[in-house]
């Protein structure tokens, strides 16, 4: 069984470009979280993706934003990057939420801004 | 604002040692708890998780939970170098089968030969 899939594994971009990050969840996983894992701050949750629709949201400003498409796979954007955000970021699959039984976590996404 | 807080150590243990690691959180209505370990340069894996008050052991893992307390702790038995990492708890509210989980920032363990 094929494990979570997250495209590119390191990303250096420069201020105010914008980036597209992806993630295919496990086959047959409904639902695909996307977190922001940073030394300081530790693991945010940005947002969440259920059957192509957003389901839950972070805190995060509007420049993050997300989509999913009909086979699951899910796409995260951010546009105008600041320094700050640098940062790993995962993306977790699960059958239908995290809350039940956790989720599986991709290899992530090394986003740094320069 | 929904809190799960950790000691962020290090927690240095000998091997074969009992490895103790603590989480609090915020919210009363939470119902689904978990344990992740993360090596350095990895992401999350599942070790763990727990519903309702008491142990859950398996293997050398055994889950805590009292919820009167607000308070999941993480025991590893006969702990082994292999076990350096870092421990995220996390904690869900589950509505149905929605919602996000909330991690704390993590504790790490480091386990001397």
């Amino acid at each position: 069984k094929a494990g979570v899939t997250q495209t590119p594994r390191y990303l250096i971009k420069t201020r105010g470009q914008q980036v597209t990050l992806s993630c295919s969840p496990i086959s047959g996983h409904r639902s695909v979280s996307w977190y922001q894992q940073t030394p300081g701050q530790g693991l945010q949750f940005l947002f969440e993706y259920f059957s192509e629709t957003q389901r839950n949201k972070g805190n995060f400003p509007g420049r993050f934003s997300g989509r999913q498409f009909s086979n699951s796979r899910s796409e995260m954007n951010v546009s105008t990057l600041e320094l700050g955000d640098s940062a790993l970021y995962l993306c977790a699959s699960s059958l239908d939420g995290g809350s039940y039984v956790g989720y599986t976590f991709g290899s992530g996404t090394r986003l740094t801004v320069v | 604002q929904k809190e799960v807080e950790q000691n962020s150590g290090p927690l240095s243990v000998p091997e074969g040692a009992i490895a103790s690691l603590n989480c609090t959180y915020s919210d009363r209505g939470s119902q689904s708890f978990f344990w992740y370990r993360q090596y350095s340069g990895k992401s999350p894996e599942l070790i763990m998780f727990i519903y309702s008050n008491g142990d859950k052991e398996d293997g050398r893992f055994t889950a805590q939970l009292n919820k009167a307390s607000q308070y999941v702790s993480l025991l590893i038995r006969d702990s082994q170098p292999s076990d350096s990492a870092t421990y995220l708890c996390a904690v869900g509210q589950v509505r149905g089968s929605q919602g996000n989980l909330i991690f704390g920032k993590g504790t790490k363990l480091s386990v001397k030969p």
